[in-house]
């Protein structure tokens, strides 16, 4: 079966940074765009970042433009999200999530996602 | 940026009520909306998509409906299972959430 699995989470102080990974099993890792997603603290969802199958395009939401990096490695069926010059306001559970099967629409919903891993930014 | 907004922000329900969520896109979307089911500290599970879609092993009591800039999710008759935070998304132009619907219970 599909599985998403997040890890990297920790504390974190004001400014430094942080690499997140999502290891991926149970399907075709190379085949499937993947997106990062973080929810705050009793808040609600907020897309982050998304990156094509091959690696060759990503976007980013303007609120971490600059500061994240989205990437990927087919070889080891894994995610990647590098987070630099981190603020408390990046305090947030990050999910990793993958594009709906067989989506045929320009941008697809998502349909599997990990678990969540808490990043805590605090001095 | 579409903006999407959602209401009402918490429902207040009982076993076997109709409920109605609805789902406001500030720009046209088309029928590129999906709806999401979240429990307290688990990841979301798409429910719909493209505004009317029942995602695979969804049950049938839950349905969509809506294109352009107003969506709704309705679920028929609410089972115990269902009381949860419900998300709209929009995937038109990039991705953007709804701030979200808690449905607690009555």
């Amino acid at each position: 079966q599909v599985q998403l699995v997040e890890s990297g989470g920790g504390v974190v102080q004001p400014g430094r940074s942080l690499r997140l990974s999502c290891a991926a099993s149970g399907f075709t890792f190379s085949s499937y765009a993947l997106h990062w997603v973080r929810q705050a603290p009793g808040k609600g969802l907020e897309w982050l970042a998304v990156i094509s199958y091959d690696g060759s395009n990503k976007y980013y939401a303007d609120s971490v433009k600059g500061r994240f990096t989205i990437s990927r490695d087919n070889s080891k069926n894994t995610l990647y999200l590098q987070m630099n010059s981190l603020r408390a306001e990046d305090t947030a559970v990050y999910y990793c999530a993958r594009d709906l099967a067989r989506c045929t629409s320009p941008a697809c919903p998502f349909d599997h996602w990990g678990q969540g891993t808490l990043v805590t930014v605090s001095s | 940026d579409i903006q999407m907004t959602q209401s009402p922000s918490t429902l207040s329900a009982s076993v076997g009520d109709r409920v109605t969520i609805t789902c406001r896109a500030s720009q046209s979307v088309s029928s590129w909306l999906a709806w999401y089911q979240q429990k307290s500290g688990k990841a979301p599970k798409l429910l719909i998509y493209k505004a009317s879609s029942l995602e695979s092993g969804v049950p049938s009591r839950f349905s969509g409906s809506g294109s352009g800039t107003e969506f709704t999710l309705t679920i028929s008759s609410l089972q115990p299972d269902d009381f949860a935070t419900y998300y709209c998304q929009q995937y038109n132009t990039y991705w953007t959430f709804g701030q979200g619907t808690k449905v607690e219970i009555k």
